[in-house]
């Protein structure tokens, strides 16, 4: 049964660009949350989804957004990148916002240069 | 607004010994509190799931503890092995509407050989 999958593993991108990236819920989960870990750093809650909705939003700066479709995974979106986002990006998956624990993927390593 | 903090920041043992890690939070109202484990730039393994009715959770040589009134919990880990070296991450949700996981720095432990 495969766990949470993220896309892209790493990337590098130029100030100013824009990123998108990937998340594939377990199967069966309907919640999918996004987190930003600087290193060092424990993770920082950016956007929670459920059922396509926005349930809970972090304290970033509108650069960020997220959208949820209708297989349940989710694309998490960062404009005007800024040197300061290179971080891993986290997704989590679960059954639903508050029933069960989290289960994270292997997060995406973004490098802004 | 809850803050979780992770003391010691890191730990060096040798093989063998019994540790505990120590987690707190400002804000007793949680739903439930959850230990994490994370290699170098990987993602995150969820180790203990604790919900605020319990007093702790054990899997194999690893037990977690939560006083809810005095906000702590510990991670005890038993018989230490090099295969342990990692960062430990506790996080806690709380139980009004929010959805978030609130992260503590974490505890970067080396266990030696």
């Amino acid at each position: 049964d495969a766990g949470v999958t993220q896309s892209p593993t790493h990337l590098i991108k130029t100030r100013g660009q824009h990123v998108t990236l990937r998340c594939s819920p377990i199967s069966g989960h309907k919640s999918v949350s996004w987190y930003q870990q600087v290193l060092g750093q424990g993770p920082q809650f950016i956007f929670q989804y459920y059922e396509k909705e926005e349930r809970g939003r972090g304290n970033f700066p509108d650069r960020f957004s997220a959208r949820q479709f209708p297989n349940y995974s989710s694309e998490l979106n960062v404009n005007a990148l800024l040197l300061g986002d290179s971080a891993l990006y986290l997704c989590a998956s679960s059954l639903s916002p508050g029933l069960s624990g989290y289960t994270f993927g292997s997060g995406t390593r973004l490098t802004v240069v | 607004k809850q803050e979780v903090t992770q003391i010691p920041a890191a730990l060096s043992v040798p093989e063998g010994e019994n540790l505990v890690l120590n987690c707190s939070f400002t804000d007793s109202a949680i739903y439930n509190l959850q230990w994490f484990r994370q290699d170098p730039g990987k993602g995150l393994t969820s180790l203990l799931l604790i919900q605020s009715s319990q007093r702790e959770q054990t899997s194999g040589r690893l037990n977690a503890s939560l006083d809810k009134s005095s906000g702590r919990s510990t991670l005890y880990i038993a018989a230490s092995q090099p295969g342990d070296s990692a960062t430990y991450l506790c996080a806690v949700r709380p139980d009004n509407a929010g959805n978030m996981l609130t992260f503590g720095g974490g505890t970067r432990l080396m266990v030696k050989p």
